[in-house]
């Protein structure tokens, strides 16, 4: 079955960055876009971009734009998140999402904890 | 700001129907498909409609999808405790917004 498994909470301090990995099992890693979408306390969902493992081509939220690479090793079938000059606006739960357009089957993550504090 | 506007809550009785409703534009709802997701406290989003009205197996019949134009809604009919969740729509924008979502409706069973 497929299944997206991300990696655990992290901690971090203003300015510094954090990197969230999301292996993925039970497909063809290459076959899809990962997306990555956001979730602070009590609040929507933002998505944040996405990655193609197969070309390497990603799309970044313009409000991301600077501070975010979404990254593959497609030797491990697992995409990376990374953001950079964290904030306390940045705590949320991050999810890696398979998200296509035209089916039904999305997958999610079960979410990573960020949390920016001094 | 979500790009999507949502209902913030809706509530029902147990076997009640209640509609939430999707406000997008011609640049995401206007041209693609609605997605709608089930969320549940602490757990991640699970799809409940794709394709605007469509469910994915396993989803009861109970849940129905329909767009008109640039709106979408996700209708609960027979209503039941278990539904209590956060439903959000979304759709794809273009390659400049990419996904955008509504702001979450919350259903109360009451």
């Amino acid at each position: 079955q497929v299944q997206l498994v991300q990696s655990g909470a992290e901690v971090k301090k203003p300015g510094a960055s954090v990197k969230v990995s999301c292996k993925a099992s039970g497909y063809t890693f290459t076959s899809y876009d990962i997306n990555w979408v956001r979730q602070a306390r009590g609040q929507g969902l933002e998505w944040m971009g996405w990655m193609n493992p197969s070309s390497g081509n990603t799309g970044y939220a313009q409000r991301f734009q600077g501070r975010v690479a979404m990254t593959t090793n497609t030797s491990i079938s697992t995409a990376f998140l990374e953001l950079s000059s964290l904030t306390s606006e940045d705590t949320a739960v991050y999810y890696c999402a398979r998200l296509p357009l035209y089916s039904s089957n999305h997958y999610w993550g079960q979410g990573t904890q960020v949390t920016v504090s001094s | 700001q979500s790009l999507l506007t949502q209902t913030p809550s809706v509530s029902g009785t147990p076997g009640q129907r209640v509609t939430i409703s999707c406000s997008g534009g011609s640049s995401n709802i206007g041209t693609n498909p609605v997605i709608w997701y089930q969320q549940l406290p602490g757990a991640a989003p699970t799809l409940l409609i794709y394709g605007n009205n469509q469910r994915p197996s396993g989803v009861p019949d109970r849940f129905s999808g329909s767009k008109s134009g640039t709106s979408a809604s996700l209708a609960i009919s027979g209503l039941q405790s278990e539904d209590e969740a956060f439903y959000y729509c979304a759709a794809w924008g273009d390659s400049l917004t990419g996904w955008v979502f509504g702001g979450g409706t919350k259903v109360t069973v009451l």
